[in-house]
């Protein structure tokens, strides 16, 4: 499964959008891109996922650029509640394919 | 709620004790996984079963065992471990293993050894 790099961490403003970038110069065209985050103390809670196309939901929007080497979680407007570790992971979707969590990145939204 | 629960919540336990740690899915899913989340580490697979058959064992010491008995139940027994061995234990399901579906976690076991 392809390396992913996010930055450490970010601060955002609560009621602004949250932008987390994440970098996946390796992946393999077979390769969805998968978002999840922890609050602190609790279980990963799945967000998003996408392979070309851009995807929305309830939750957030996911950009993939073009080349696929990169892409963009939005939570278009953060709460307090959305201060979390967000980790972008990517893999195949084949049996014996693992969720590998790296680093991740802690957002904080402040009031 | 996420549907997978996970019992107890905390457990404090001697390196000479035996304790078990459960988890229970409600979504319907053939795959379970169990994860080690140790103080500033990343999340670590442990184990997997699909379809109630272990189909992964990522080098976890056998100081841990777990079992499946059906595809809504896993379990990770413990017995004579080591303090650093507290963490937090998640178990989590999907669909099924490998799927592009999405695995829902439980809140986790907050372990302490002593």
């Amino acid at each position: 499964d392809a390396k992913t790099t996010q930055p450490p961490s970010m601060d955002c403003a609560e009621g602004r959008a949250a932008n987390l970038p994440c970098n996946h110069s390796t992946i393999s065209g077979n390769e969805y891109v998968y978002w999840y985050r922890q609050i602190h103390s609790q279980g990963p809670q799945y967000i998003i996922h996408g392979l070309k196309n851009n995807e929305t939901n309830e939750m957030a929007s996911l950009i993939i650029t073009e080349d696929r080497k990169s892409s963009t979680l939005i939570l278009p407007h953060a709460t307090l509640r959305d201060t979390a570790v967000y980790y972008c992971i990517v893999r195949v979707s084949i049996s014996g394919s693992r969720l590998t969590f790296g680093e991740g990145t802690q957002l904080t939204v402040n009031p | 709620e996420t549907g997978v629960t996970q019992t107890p919540r905390h457990l404090v336990m001697g390196m000479t004790n035996k304790k078990s740690l459960k988890c229970e899915q409600h979504l319907g899913h053939n795959a379970m996984y169990w994860y080690k989340q140790s103080a500033k580490k990343p999340l670590e697979l442990m184990f997997v079963y699909n379809f109630k058959e272990q189909t992964e064992n990522n080098s976890v010491p056998s100081r841990f065992s777990p079992e499946c008995p059906n595809s809504s139940h896993l379990f990770l027994h413990l017995h004579t471990l080591q303090p650093e061995d507290s963490a937090l234990y998640l178990c989590a399901s999907s669909v099924r293993d490998g799927s592009y579906n999405e695995q829902f976690f439980g809140p986790g076991t907050r372990l302490t050894v002593l």
